[in-house]
């Protein structure tokens, strides 16, 4: 069956911009997870999604960072007033339930001028 | 403060001989561990996990041992195959945490040459 899908794949920006980053997760999964993967760095956990609702945000850096799932599906990523440091491959993961493996996405690479 | 390492960013190994990754973690609330693998351009595949109930966990090439009193996990590739150059990541979590969330280490890239 299809897995989790990410999209854009790529995105070039400039300081200061909004963007948005949109997750699919696989179907019928109830939890979903953003991560932020820096260069040589491992995955770093920002949001998880419990159906609709963000069950827990700690680690999202800032008030810039915000997603939301309003019909427990697809989520989006938004990122406002983008700096250079957000610069990242940010991945979604998602899971039957809270209690199961997590699947990730290809992750889209981010990239502030 | 990294609560799961990973010392080793690199490790080179012949192909058909074994491959020893290892992990230590800091926080003794994690109860749960894995091992994902990733290529380049792809989001991580899940490999293996145990519960830190269990000591060992096989599954076909891949093995991963658990050793809670030094709090540290290893996974063991053997034969080594070519097909198994990635960077493969531990991640570690606490089931009374409200998300379940992984915390990862930094990777270590393994190449196994033919």
């Amino acid at each position: 069956g299809a897995g989790v899908s990410q999209t854009p794949s790529n995105k070039v920006t400039e300081k200061g911009k909004y963007v948005e980053l949109r997750c699919d997760p696989i179907s019928g999964h109830t939890a979903l997870y953003w991560y932020r993967q820096s260069l040589g760095q491992g995955p770093e956990f920002l949001i998880y999604f419990q159906g609709t609702g963000a069950a827990d945000d700690s680690g999202l850096p800032n008030d810039r960072f915000f997603a939301v799932r309003p019909e427990g599906s697809v989520s989006t990523l938004k990122i406002q007033r983008t700096e250079r440091g957000d610069s990242a491959v940010y991945l979604c993961a998602s899971s039957l339930t809270r209690d199961e493996t997590q699947y990730f996405g290809p992750g889209t690479r981010l990239l502030v001028l | 403060d990294q609560q799961v390492k990973q010392n080793s960013p690199s490790l080179s190994v012949q192909e058909g001989r074994i491959s020893i990754l290892n992990c230590d973690y800091t926080n003794s609330m994690f109860d749960y561990f894995l091992w994902y693998k990733k290529y380049p351009a792809e989001g991580p595949t899940f490999l293996i996990s145990i519960s830190s109930i269990k000591d060992k966990n096989e599954d076909g090439r891949f093995t991963v041992f658990l050793n809670k009193s030094a709090k540290h996990l290893s996974l063991h590739i053997v034969p080594s195959q070519p097909g198994d150059s990635a960077v493969y990541f531990c991640a570690a979590s606490a089931t009374n945490n409200a998300g379940n969330m992984l915390t990862f280490g930094g990777g270590t890239r393994l190449m196994v040459k033919p």
